[in-house]
């Protein structure tokens, strides 16, 4: 496809329960990005893949938040034991590389995920 | 630390009305910094950016002027129209060259009435 595509668009989970979160960045792209977006604030960086290796993971709220990146393509977003507070719509983003247009970023529609 | 603060919304205008969407931010250092727009249904998408002091970024009739002494960078467009209703958010990365981190304001909503 021709952009960033992030499935599924909406998880409904209960508290407690594993979640993947997919992303397909553009091709060809680099660089990916998870973002986390809750009501009525901004996109808040969770980590940053360089190819397959995760270059920053600080957004990394705690360690039930995991992601991979296995071919340096597609990469998913591992939520364990999900908390109510972490109902939020997540954000994947790619760009060509680290160096070109920086800040230009290619973001998915998002998944929306609800912890009741 | 960086930080960025944009104003609340939503701001409400007519169609042909001049729109400003002020934010300030917070950074050591020389960030750069970029205005994002997010349609309704559709992702975020870069509107325009700015990399250094009193640069200029414009794109669809909106622009922002990078402002090192007030620490701003305020969104204006002249003649807002109906399609530009949407939330906008601005965002900085720390370090000029490096997109590894872009922080984002809260978002203002603009709503545009004919």
């Amino acid at each position: 496809g021709a952009g960033v595509s992030q499935t599924p668009s909406n998880k409904v989970t209960e508290k407690g329960k594993y979640v993947e979160l997919r992303c397909d960045p553009i091709s060809g792209h680099t660089a990916l990005y998870w973002y986390r977006q809750s009501l009525g604030q901004g996109p808040e960086f969770l980590i940053y893949f360089q190819g397959t290796g995760a270059a920053d993971d600080s957004g990394l709220p705690n360690d039930r938040f995991f992601a991979v990146r296995p071919e340096g393509s597609v990469s998913t977003l591992k939520i364990q034991r999900t908390e109510r507070g972490d109902s939020a719509v997540y954000l994947c983003a790619s760009s060509p590389t680290r160096d070109n247009n920086p800040g230009e970023l290619f973001f998915g529609e998002g998944s929306r995920l609800t912890v009741l | 630390g960086n930080s960025v603060t944009q104003m609340e919304g939503p701001v409400t205008l007519s169609e042909e009305a001049f729109l400003t969407i002020n934010c300030t931010y917070t950074a050591t250092g020389y960030p750069s910094l970029f205005w994002y727009v997010q349609y309704p249904g559709e992702g975020l998408q870069l509107l325009l950016k700015a990399t250094k002091a009193d640069d200029k970024g414009s794109n669809k009739g909106f622009e922002a002027t990078y402002r090192k002494e007030t620490t701003s960078f305020h969104l204006e467009k002249g003649s807002v129209q109906v399609s530009d209703s949407a939330v906008y958010f601005c965002a900085l990365s720390p370090r000029r060259d490096n997109t590894d981190k872009l922080i984002f304001g809260t978002g203002t909503r603009l709503q545009v009435f004919p």
